[in-house]
């Protein structure tokens, strides 16, 4: 079964602005990980933040995690065509569970 | 940082024939693997628990005598889709835990299989 679920489940926004992705999962977790996935391609590992982390920066890219709420978000700040992919969280406990994922678009 | 490889990346067979697909940790040790399948447009659905020198955990609903799991070593775990049919065809990713350090896992590029 899922874990995580990410809201929404599509996002659609022009080149440069903010996309705002978050996720929500139910039990205890050691570390939450943010994945990329491009059309038919695997998974890029895009940032990892534990339990006691509050927020993680990378590059453009921003993730908070609250455990009181069991939810995490992601911001890619300035976004680009490139960055179109599904953006999927996954929580690390005795084994890993995937959301089902966020579609981004981003239009040139 | 660590790296997980699969092989191969992609592979067409024709319905009723067996598929290997291995899974490697190419600079770290892996205990523990697993198994993951993915279908158009969906998230992953976790498979398998591949640990080294014992049996594999399935997930409820995944056919065990279908979906054979070895993990002989700790860098290497296979996966072989024994008589394959259509509704086979997915792309299987795999995971590395690496060993020793605390839930951190690292995910393959993924194989995609095609049955005809």
């Amino acid at each position: 079964s899922q874990q995580g679920e990410e809201d929404p489940q599509a996002l659609s926004i022009q080149e440069g602005e903010n996309a705002t992705m978050n996720c929500s999962y139910k039990t205890s977790i050691n570390n939450l990980q943010w994945y990329r996935q491009n059309s038919g391609r695997g998974l890029v590992h895009l940032i990892l933040i534990r339990s006691n982390e509050r927020e993680k920066h990378s590059g453009r890219l921003r993730v908070t995690l609250d455990t009181s709420k069991k939810s995490s978000s992601l911001l890619i700040t300035a976004s680009r065509a490139a960055d179109t992919a599904s953006y999927f969280c996954a929580t690390a406990g005795n084994d890993m569970r995937f959301g089902a994922g966020t579609r981004l678009t981003v239009k040139p | 940082g660590a790296v997980v490889s699969q092989h191969p990346s992609r592979v067409i067979c024709k319905s009723g024939t067996s598929v290997k697909i291995e899974c490697r940790s190419l600079d770290f040790q892996a205990t523990t693997m697993f198994w993951y399948r993915q279908f158009p447009k969906q998230s992953l659905m976790l498979m398998a628990t591949s640990n080294e020198g014992s049996k594999a955990t399935y997930e409820q609903g995944v056919e065990k005598d279908k979906f054979l799991i070895n993990h002989a070593s700790l860098t290497l775990s296979t996966l072989t889709v024994t008589s394959a049919h259509p509704e086979d065809s997915s792309f299987y990713i795999c995971s590395a835990f690496r060993t020793g350090a605390t839930y951190e896992q690292y995910f393959g590029p993924g194989t995609r299989l095609t049955v005809t």
